[in-house]
């Protein structure tokens, strides 16, 4: 079983649609992130969190420590918005990131 | 620079044939890490850099992998002898301090070199 695991695999919605992207880790961690990968692009860091909730722009983190759950919420879903979708943690002091192997993201218009 | 650059983006290699990757860190970054991305799949921990020193290499595949990051700054990741199973994205990212991605201390990725080897 992987440390990490992201749910769902391949989402597709419509534009408008309010999304929801699941990360669920069976370690100890210190900080979660989650990150954004276009295809053939770069991976743009999202959020970093260790606690609670996050919100930019259109985009909202929540995470529960006591569960090891975090998710993703995308309001007002837009074309633009497709992309992978990766949640990596942080164990403790160690500084590697453990990744999830993403969501990738079709939003319609 | 203002963000990670890496060079070449995109790399085919004939089977055999050694490649060298470069990683240009946010100037003043202490950490430098390298991470291998398959097709399909989460990338995966190759090595990490704090300035010069080589902290940790357990994540490099064979001894084919070699990184090296002698001032501190640039970085190079070299494969050697490349196989098939090598063709993947080589992700650099890199952050300002000495300790762990969390808190403040915000990592960074570069876009990435895609290595095709045939």
């Amino acid at each position: 079983k992987n440390e990490v695991e992201q749910s769902p695999q391949n989402l597709t919605a419509q534009e408008g649609e309010f999304i929801t992207i699941n990360c669920s880790y069976s370690v100890g961690i210190s900080a979660l992130h989650w990150l954004q990968q276009h295809p053939g692009g770069g991976i743009v860091s999202l959020f970093m969190l260790s606690s609670g909730k996050k919100k930019h722009g259109r985009l909202i983190a929540t995470i529960n420590i006591q569960e090891k759950h975090s998710s993703l919420h995308i309001t007002a879903s837009h074309p633009r918005d497709s992309a992978v979708y990766i949640c990596a943690v942080v164990r403790g002091s160690n500084y590697k990131l453990t990744f999830g192997k993403g969501t990738l993201l079709t939003v319609n218009p | 620079g203002a963000g990670v650059s890496q060079s070449p983006r995109y790399k085919v290699a004939k089977r055999g044939q050694d490649v060298a990757l470069r990683c240009d860190p946010i100037s003043g970054h202490v950490s430098l890490f390298w991470y291998q991305q398959a097709l399909g799949q989460g990338p995966e921990f190759l090595t990490y850099f704090q300035n010069e020193a080589q902290l940790d290499k357990s994540g490099l595949p064979s001894d084919r992998f070699f990184a090296e990051r002698p001032e501190g700054s640039v970085s190079t990741l070299k494969i050697q002898r490349t196989q098939q199973e090598d063709s993947a994205v080589y992700l650099c990212a890199s952050s300002l301090r000495d300790r762990g991605p969390s808190g403040a201390n915000v990592l960074t990725f570069g876009a990435g070199s895609r290595l095709t080897v045939l």
